[in-house]
């Protein structure tokens, strides 16, 4: 695709509920990662894939968060057992080879709330 | 990991004036980014500048690597130009807090 996209938009969650946000990174791309933006702040590293192999995870907060990248391309990032720290927005970029050397491209993110 | 610090936080102009936001690095980056993050959460790209100098119109910015630190120069400012300008770089991609413009008719 001409960018990267990712779904839902914004989803609500009840407390305790697990979600699982999509994101389709630019056709071609390499590196894709993931990131957690609070309100008013910067967005936040989570974890990063390089092809399907997940090469660091080491800003992903909880075990309740789970990334995966299976054939490579489009990738998965699942919430289990929601909390209401968990709302922020989320956001997919890609870079076209490895992480250290190239731009990224970000996605419109996902907006997540948990009541 | 690397500490990122930009500056102004804050910026309110006049349409029409100039503004220089500043970046610093804890340490050396190759992969230096400059993104304008829009009223609808939208990060754009306006500059991947691991060095140099970059025009792009009436945006420019200068990375100078070997002292850490990186300027994006906004000219002329339009009320579009608006919202929050953040850096980033790093293995991890380490944002700063931003800047948050606000330009004013």
């Amino acid at each position: 695709g001409a960018g990267v996209s990712q779904s839902p938009r914004y989803k609500v969650a009840k407390r305790g509920q697990d979600v699982a946000l999509r994101c389709d990174p630019i056709s071609g791309h390499v590196s894709l990662f993931w990131y957690q933006q609070a309100l008013g702040q910067g967005p936040e590293f989570l974890t990063y894939f390089q092809n399907e192999a997940q090469l660091d995870k080491s800003g992903l907060p909880s075990d309740r968060f789970f990334a995966e990248r299976p054939e490579g391309s489009v990738s998965t990032l699942k919430i289990q057992r929601t909390q209401q720290e968990d709302s922020a927005v989320y956001l997919c970029a890609s870079s076209l080879a490895s992480r250290a050397y190239n731009e990224q491209f970000f996605g419109p993110g996902t907006r997540l709330t948990v009541l | 990991g690397i500490q990122v610090e930009q500056s102004p936080p804050d910026l309110i102009l006049q349409e029409g004036a100039n503004s220089t936001l500043r970046c610093n690095f804890s340490d050396s980056v190759n992969n230096l980014q400059w993104f304008h993050q829009n009223p609808w959460g939208q990060l754009i790209n306006l500059f991947y500048i691991p060095s140099g100098t970059k025009q792009n119109g009436r945006l420019s910015a200068t990375t100078v690597a070997t002292e850490r630190y990186s300027l994006l120069y906004i000219s002329s400012s339009q009320t579009t130009d608006s919202g929050v300008y953040f850096c980033a770089g790093g293995n991890d991609m380490r944002f700063g807090a931003g800047t948050r413009l606000t330009v004013k008719p």
